[in-house]
């Protein structure tokens, strides 16, 4: 157990729809970074955010955003969902340095399935 | 980002020690080298970094070349529960992490 856990588990919708996605960090860290793993692309970088505030940004699509909260929480909104978003989405945290060289620890993940 | 490159899979015996290479030539020096581990679907689970020296933790060994541009992951005894897929990755302060497409080690009886 990471101490990084996400909700829901599972989440089945349709195209068109609105999903939001939770992860809370680790006791004491700071940075929150968001990951989507589909089948054939791998772990792909979306976004991070370091103490409220968005540190860097990868690959993530117009269509998706996130914020982290005051309480260090943060959540991954997905819209306008397409059959190709159906992925592994996975939040990391890492130690309160907030510097990217700190060792992630990863959640257990969030299946998202858009039929 | 520095890019890496593994072999898509790799058998090593029960028992044995496992060597998983990694190839980062376009490293540079404030880049970190990282491993992890993925088992099936779960969330990746942290090995081992390093930047310049050799490293050791109760999970594994780092070994880094001198020119930093490739590196060897070590699982001295492999057990069956290590089948999984390992990621290389190099990362910098900048908070990317390039997870390439690793090399799913798969432990024989």
């Amino acid at each position: 157990d990471s101490g990084v856990t996400q909700t829901p588990k599972h989440l089945i919708t349709a195209t068109g729809q609105r999903v939001t996605l939770r992860c809370s960090p680790r006791s004491g860290d700071l940075s929150v970074y968001w990951y989507q793993q589909s089948l054939d692309q791998g772990l792909q970088f979306l976004i991070q955010y370091y103490n409220g505030e968005e540190r860097a940004k990868g690959n993530i699509l117009e269509r998706f955003s996130a914020q982290q909260f005051p309480d260090l929480h943060s959540e991954l909104n997905l819209s306008s969902l397409e059959l190709g978003d159906s992925a592994l989405y996975f939040c990391a945290s890492s130690a309160p340095s907030g510097r990217a060289r700190e060792t992630q620890y990863f959640g257990p993940g969030t299946r998202l399935l858009v039929l | 980002d520095a890019k890496t490159t593994q072999p898509p899979s790799m058998d090593c015996a029960e028992g044995r020690a496992a060597n998983l290479p990694c190839n980062h030539s376009t490293i540079s020096g404030n880049e970190y080298v990282y491993w992890y581990r993925q088992i099936h679907s779960q969330g990746p689970q942290y090995i081992i970094h390093g930047l310049k020296n050799n490293e050791t933790n109760e999970m594994a060994s780092l070994i880094i070349t001198e020119d930093r541009k490739s590196s060897t992951l070590i699982l001295p005894h492999a057990t069956l529960r290590d089948t999984a897929v390992y990621y290389c990755i190099v990362r910098d302060d900048a908070g990317k992490s390039t997870f390439g497409d690793g090399t799913t080690l798969t432990v024989k009886p």
